[in-house]
C-alpha cells in the first residue's frame, strides 16, 4: 500500500530555533519527494524537492535529508521565523500524483 | 505567470443543487488535478487529466464529474452533493510526468447544506 507517514502532527517552536519534521515512505518505486507549505485560506505551495539519488537538498533555510536504505526523509527550518507557521505536508510522486503525509502543523512563537 | 485561479472563492449549494467549479492555468501544463480538502487533513486526489484525456479516478462518487475543456481549462460540475462533501476543492497543474511540482489554486470553499 503507498504510504507516507508523518510526524509530529503538531511543533511548537521558539523564533530562532531549528523546527524538524520527519517522514517516512514503503514504497521503493518513488521518483521524488517534495514537501509542501500551506497557509490558512490558500493551497499548499511547493517548498523543496529531493530526489531518491541525493542525500540532502538546501535552498536558504530549508534543508531536506534524505536517508534511502532507511526509507525516511525530513525537513529542516533552520532560524525559523513565525512567518514560517503554516502546515507542512511532505510527499511522494510516482512521476503521475502526489501521495502526501497527514501533514504538520508548525508554530513559531516570538 | 505560474497562477493557477480558481472560481468561485465561496460556493453555498443545497442537495439538489447542480454547479460548477472552474479552474484556469497559463503555464502551458498537460496535467491537471482535482483534489479535496478537509479541515487539518492532506489533500485528496480526485481526479487527474494529462492531455485533456481524464487519466486518473479515484473511485470518486458520480455526483462530481470532471471536464476538461481544453488545456488550461478544468471544471468540476456538481449534482446531488451530500452535506459530507463540504471541503476545499483544490485545482492543480504541473508538467506532465513531473508531478512533484503541482502547482495549486487556491481553492473553492464549497458548503453543502
Amino acid at each position: 500500500q503507498q504510504q507516507v507517514k508523518q510526524s509530529p502532527q503538531s511543533l511548537i517552536v521558539q523564533k530562532g530555533g531549528i523546527s524538524i519534521i520527519n517522514c517516512a515512505y514503503e514504497n521503493t518505486a518513488f521518483d521524488y519527494f517534495p514537501w509542501y507549505q500551506q497557509f490558512p485560506g490558500k493551497g499548499p505551495a511547493l517548498l523543496i524537492a529531493i530526489r531518491p539519488d541525493v542525500s540532502e537538498k538546501k535552498e536558504g533555510r530549508f534543508t531536506i535529508s534524505f536517508n534511502k536504505s532507511a526509507k525516511q526523509f525530513s525537513l529542516h527550518i533552520m532560524d525559523s521565523q513565525p512567518g514560517d507557521s503554516a502546515t507542512y505536508f511532505c510527499a511522494a510522486s510516482p512521476g503521475t500524483a502526489l501521495i502526501f503525509g497527514k501533514g504538520t502543523t508548525l508554530s513559531v512563537s516570538s | 505567470d505560474t497562477e493557477v485561479t480558481q472560481t468561485p472563492k465561496h460556493l453555498v449549494m443545497g442537495m439538489t443543487n447542480k454547479k460548477s467549479l472552474k479552474c484556469e492555468q497559463h503555464m502551458g501544463h498537460r496535467a491537471m488535478y482535482w483534489y479535496k480538502q478537509k479541515a487539518k487533513k492532506p489533500p485528496e486526489l480526485m481526479f487527474v487529466y494529462s492531455y485533456e484525456k481524464l487519466s486518473i479516478n479515484e473511485s470518486v462518487p458520480s455526483r462530481f464529474s470532471p471536464e476538461c475543456p481544453n488545456s488550461s481549462l478544468l471544471n468540476l460540475h456538481l449534482h446531488a452533493l451530500q452535506p459530507e462533501d463540504s471541503a476545499l476543492y483544490l485545482c492543480a497543474s504541473s508538467r506532465l510526468a513531473e508531478a512533484y511540482e503541482q502547482y495549486f489554486g487556491p481553492g473553492t470553499r464549497l458548503t453543502v447544506t
